[in-house]
């Protein structure tokens, strides 16, 4: 049983590029989540999404866009990089919509140079 | 909406000592609390949660916690550490009937020998 996988691990973008992280978890969790972690500011949601075809924001989701069009797959993608951008992403899936447990996928390193 | 405050960035103790690291929270709605712990290089697990019944919530792992309503507390006690129990220890609270799980920003505890 993989749990929540991310892809890349680690990334380096220049400023003003796009991407896309990848999370997929194999657990057929309703809910899952990003969060991006920054020293002295623990982890701060950026979207989040109960189900296929739903999504809403999170505390900072300015320059962050996510789609859900299946279960398994949660992708967020990165509009025009800046250096602020530059955090550790970490993807989170529950059961249930009121995600009691969240497991978390090992983290996406990002630097915007 | 909900917030978190994790007293202490950084506790230092050495081995077979008691440790307690400070958690309070802000809602104005009943909340279901967790701590979640980081190792390095690594993504975030559930360490306990208090979703209702006893206010005393215990671990695995040795850790307990308590909600304290009164005071809008939930500390993590230990009462003997290990070397292994060096980690980053996350502070999470998630208002009854919502979909945002909000982090505080992390104590960093460090087990001496």
């Amino acid at each position: 049983n993989a749990g929540v996988t991310q892809t890349p691990k680690f990334q380096v973008l220049k400023t003003g590029q796009s991407m896309t992280l990848q999370c997929a978890q194999d657990m057929n969790h309703e809910y899952m989540s990003w969060y991006r972690q920054d020293p002295g500011m623990g982890l701060r949601l950026i979207h989040y999404s109960v189900g296929a075809g739903i999504t809403d924001q999170g505390e900072v989701p300015n320059g962050y866009n996510v789609s859900r069009s299946t279960t398994e797959d949660f992708p967020l993608r990165l509009l025009s990089a800046a250096p602020s951008r530059t955090s550790v992403y970490f993807c989170a899936s529950s059961y249930r919509q009121v995600n009691e447990k969240l497991f978390f996928g090992s983290g996406t390193q990002l630097s915007v140079l | 909406a909900q917030s978190v405050t994790q007293l202490d960035s950084q506790v230092p103790v050495f081995e077979e000592a008691p440790v307690e690291l400070r958690c309070n929270y802000s809602s104005s709605v009943s909340v279901y609390l967790f701590w979640y712990v980081q190792y390095p290089n690594q993504g975030l697990q559930l360490l306990l949660k208090y979703l209702s019944g006893s206010t005393l919530v215990e671990s695995i792992n040795g850790f307990e916690a308590e909600f304290n309503k009164s005071q809008t507390s939930f500390h993590l006690r230990k009462p003997s550490v290990h070397i292994s129990d060096t980690a980053e220890y996350f502070c999470a609270v998630l208002n009854t009937g919502g979909f945002k799980t909000i982090f505080g920003a992390g104590t960093r505890l460090f087990v001496k020998a």
